[in-house]
């Protein structure tokens, strides 16, 4: 059974930190590009960043380049996501998911609520 | 960035009839090399992770029932469910991975009737 579980997520200040883990099971973590998609409340889906099976090539969203960094852990079959420098707009649920010509598994999401 | 929008925002249906959701890509996600359109259709339950429906614009998931299919190319897409049951109630989008931001449409809601 293919399973992607996020963790990390909670409540952090404005200007702190974060760092999302997502654990890959039941599929070739090696064979897909994998991402991170958010959705802030009531709004609807918007990508983050994706990286390449081998992780030479990594991909972000304007808004959050420079604040966030994606990678993975090929022997531990995980995807991370560093996020620093949050913001109020970075509220959301965010899913990992693993690409192929589309999204194809999906995670259930962390949230993560940024607030003072 | 290409600017993914589809029509309507949100969609009420009776039991049994069609359901068409439009999406229009601010570019052409067709590629000329393979001559396949970058574009996926996902269904969006309240509580549950997104579900991959269509990919390559028109190509089936393995498990998506076959009510549901996709047309179109270059800048104009259509998601249709031809005869609707109740737990198709869902929002929709539609998704374009043929450049970087990999962007959604802003959804279409799905009520029935």
């Amino acid at each position: 059974e293919v399973q992607l579980v996020e963790s990390g997520g909670g409540l952090v200040q404005p200007g702190g930190s974060l760092r999302l883990s997502c654990a890959a099971s039941g599929f070739t973590f090696t064979g897909y590009w994998m991402a991170w998609v958010r959705q802030a409340p009531g709004k609807g889906l918007e990508w983050v960043a994706n990286i390449k099976q081998d992780g030479s090539d990594k991909y972000y969203l304007a808004s959050v380049k420079g604040r966030f960094a994606i990678s993975r852990d090929n022997a531990e079959n995980s995807l991370y996501l560093q996020m620093n420098t949050l913001r109020a707009e970075d509220t959301a649920v965010y899913y990992c998911a693993a690409s192929g010509a589309g999204l194809l598994y999906w995670g259930r999401g962390t949230l993560v609520t940024v607030s003072s | 960035d290409i600017v993914m929008t589809q029509s309507p925002d949100s969609l009420a249906v009776s039991l049994g009839e069609r359901a068409t959701i439009n999406c229009k890509s601010s570019q052409s996600v067709l590629s000329r090399s393979n001559n396949k359109n970058y574009l996926a259709w996902y269904q969006h339950k309240p509580g549950q992770p997104p579900k991959l429906l269509i990919y390559w614009a028109s190509t089936r998931e393995s498990g998506v029932p076959d009510r549901f299919s996709g047309s179109g190319s270059g800048t104009d897409f259509t998601l249709t469910i031809s005869t609707l049951k109740a737990e198709d109630v869902a929002v929709y989008y539609c998704q374009q991975f043929y450049s970087i931001p990999n962007t959604f449409g802003q959804g279409t809601k799905l009520e029935i009737k």
